[in-house]
């Protein structure tokens, strides 16, 4: 059973640069959620995709944006890259409909901007 | 808006001891409570996920419970191994139409041999 992957492992940009991050969502699941980790603090929600649309959004400036695909797979783009985006962003996907909003985690891309 | 606390921030155990982590959230009208582990540098694994109309969850030596009128949950490890040893996150939703989870800063545990 294919868990999520997420593509690249690492990155190294430079302020003011765009980046794309790539998601696949586990086997069957429907629903893609991005999430910034910053070094030593828990996930921060940065927004959700179903019917390759974003249904819910968490605090986050619109340099941060996403798009889904027929596929379910997913991107996160983010514009103009900060110093303070620097962080292990985490894709996690669940099933629709799925009482429980279960979400699975993929192991992460590591973004360094400097 | 929901917020959760996680209580310690680390913890160092000798192998063999069972303990407690604690997880605290301010919304009551929470949906699900998910436990997860964390690697250094890696992603989130799911251990346990406890729903509202709940009140625990096991797995193996983990348990996990849920007081929705304290605002509280707990995951219990018992006869703890070195290989226990991860950052263990507490998340939570509010209500049935929140799709975001919202995270503690999580306990990091070590499990002295």
């Amino acid at each position: 059973d294919a868990g999520v992957t997420q593509s690249p492992t690492h990155l190294i940009k430079t302020r003011g640069q765009q980046v794309t991050l790539r998601c696949s969502p586990k086997s069957g699941h429907d629903t893609v959620s991005w999430y910034q980790q910053a070094l030593g603090q828990g996930p921060q929600f940065i927004f959700q995709y179903y019917e390759e649309e974003e249904r819910q959004r968490g605090n986050f400036p619109d340099r941060f944006s996403g798009h889904q695909f027929p596929n379910y797979s997913s991107e996160l783009n983010v514009n103009a890259l900060l110093l303070g985006d620097s962080a292990l962003y985490l894709c996690a996907s669940s099933l629709e409909g799925q009482a429980l909003y279960e979400q699975y985690f993929g192991p992460g891309t590591r973004l360094t901007v400097t | 808006k929901q917020e959760v606390t996680q209580i310690p921030a680390a913890l160092s155990v000798p192998e063999g001891e069972n303990l407690v982590l604690n997880c605290s959230f301010t919304d009551s009208a929470i949906y699900n409570l998910q436990w997860f582990r964390q690697d250094p540098g890696k992603g989130l694994t799911s251990l346990l996920l406890i729903q509202s109309s709940q009140r625990e969850q096991t797995s193996g030596r983990l348990n996990a419970s849920l007081d929705k009128s304290s605002g509280r949950s707990t995951l219990y490890i018992a006869a703890s191994q070195p290989g226990d040893s991860a950052t263990y996150l507490c998340a939570g939703n509010s209500g049935a139409g929140s799709y975001q989870l919202t995270f503690g800063k999580g306990t990091k545990l070590s499990v002295i041999p």
